[in-house]
This record gives C-alpha cells, sequence and structure tokens, in this order.
C-alpha cells in the first residue's frame, strides 16, 4: 500500500497569514502515460464529513475559494492557504487515487494562532 | 443537488453483523462507482469498499475482504455495505461517497452513520 504522511500534526497560524501543509507518499503517485498526478486535498471541519477541494495535485474544485492551492509533483506535495480565515480553521487530508488501496494522510489541524 | 444518506449505524457485539444503507439523489446514479470509507479512531480514514455502476465489479481493502460485502440497487438510488465477523477494530464513523471512476478522488460524502463495536 502506499503511505502517505503529512507534516506537520498541527499548525496555528494568524488570520491573514500563509498556511502550508505537505504531504509525502511513500511511491510516486505521479502517472507518467498522461502526466497527472493522482493526488487529492480535502477539507474536514468539525462534525462534517470531508470535502474536496483539489483534485490532480492543484486543480481547484468548483466553489473552493482561490485562497487555496495545491502543488508538487511525484512523491511530494504542498497544501497552501494564501491568507487565513477563520472558516478555514479545520482538518485537511491528502489522499492518493493512483493504486488500489487508495490510503489518506493522518490528517493536519489546522487552528487559529 | 447531488446527497447521499446513510443509515444502518449502531452498537454491535464483535462477531456480529450489521447492513448499511446509502441512499442518493440529484445524479444518476447508475453512472458512478460508489465507495464506502470509514473513519476510525486507531486509522484515520480509510477506503473500504466499492462497486462499479451496474455493480459488475466490487473492491475491498484486505481487511475486511470475506467478511464484508458491498451491493447496489440502481432501481432504489442507493448502495449498501453487509458487514460480517465484526471487530472492534471495525468501530468507525462509515461514510458513503461518490466516486471519481474506478479509483478516483471522493466527492461528496455523506454524513456518515456510527459503527460501535463492543460487548
Amino acid at each position: 500500500d502506499i503511505v502517505m504522511t503529512q507534516s506537520p500534526d498541527s499548525l496555528a497560524v494568524s488570520l491573514g497569514e500563509r498556511a502550508t501543509i505537505n504531504c509525502k507518499s511513500s511511491h510516486s503517485v505521479l502517472y507518467s502515460s498522461n502526466n497527472e498526478n493522482y493526488l487529492a486535498w480535502y477539507q474536514q471541519k468539525p462534525g462534517q464529513p470531508p470535502k474536496l477541494l483539489i483534485y490532480w495535485a492543484s486543480a481547484r474544485e468548483s466553489g473552493v475559494p482561490d485562497r487555496f492551492s495545491g502543488s508538487g509533483s511525484g512523491t511530494d506535495f504542498t497544501l497552501t492557504i494564501s491568507s487565513l480565515q477563520a472558516e478555514d480553521v479545520a482538518v485537511y487530508y491528502c489522499q492518493q487515487y493512483y493504486t488500489s488501496p487508495r490510503t489518506f494522510g493522518q490528517g493536519t489541524k489546522l487552528e487559529i494562532k | 443537488e447531488v446527497q447521499l444518506v446513510e443509515s444502518g449505524g449502531g452498537l454491535v457485539q464483535p462477531g456480529g453483523s450489521l447492513r448499511l444503507s446509502c441512499a442518493a439523489s440529484g445524479f444518476t446514479f447508475s453512472d458512478y462507482w460508489m465507495s464506502w470509507v470509514r473513519q476510525g479512531p486507531a486509522k484515520g480514514l480509510e477506503w473500504v469498499a466499492n462497486i462499479k455502476g451496474d455493480g459488475s465489479e466490487q473492491d475491498y481493502v484486505d481487511s475486511v475482504k470475506g467478511r464484508f460485502t458491498i451491493s447496489r440497487d440502481n432501481a432504489r438510488n442507493s448502495v449498501y455495505l453487509q458487514m460480517n465477523s465484526l471487530r472492534s477494530e471495525d468501530t468507525a464513523v462509515y461514510y458513503c461517497a461518490r466516486d471519481k471512476g474506478q479509483l478516483g478522488r471522493f466527492d461528496p460524502w455523506g454524513q456518515g452513520t456510527l459503527v460501535t463495536v463492543s460487548s
């Protein structure tokens, strides 16, 4: 199975500041035939199910604010929130869909400093 | 609006069985693979199983193979998870999620149903 490891486990950022969450996969999730990274990011707020934010490592889901961006390739990925808002407090997860079983990172808890 | 509503969770003893249901609306159900994903205290988010739009293919995570069975009824726009020989480590919130293909991202997710395996 591909192991997804996120860092840090938790993060406190001031309102309006940048938040950066990292995700590392134990195997490349870049599919050479189409040059796509099979990597998604989700946001989970308390008491709610996860919500898809980013897919193909950097494509923003419809309706997701443009302060959220994804980057990276191969085994190393980053989710960046350019200017933290109060409503961004949540746990964020990366997920690979390169192979079965699809696997998730352990989550990064984002709080306001 | 796409909506997924799970039901059937509850408290069950180790070795027992439970059947989860997920009712879908707002999209052409038979066009999509559907998954069950669980979130437990120890393992975090874990994909459990998925099933093709016509029900002809299924896939499972190794830890549930031989114990869980995913099925669907396209006439009722529903997907099910039959869980047998339940163990304490199966305790989790179980989410139904729409798949973007056989191997894809999950979008959207239902609100989840809690399964607790305990004596």
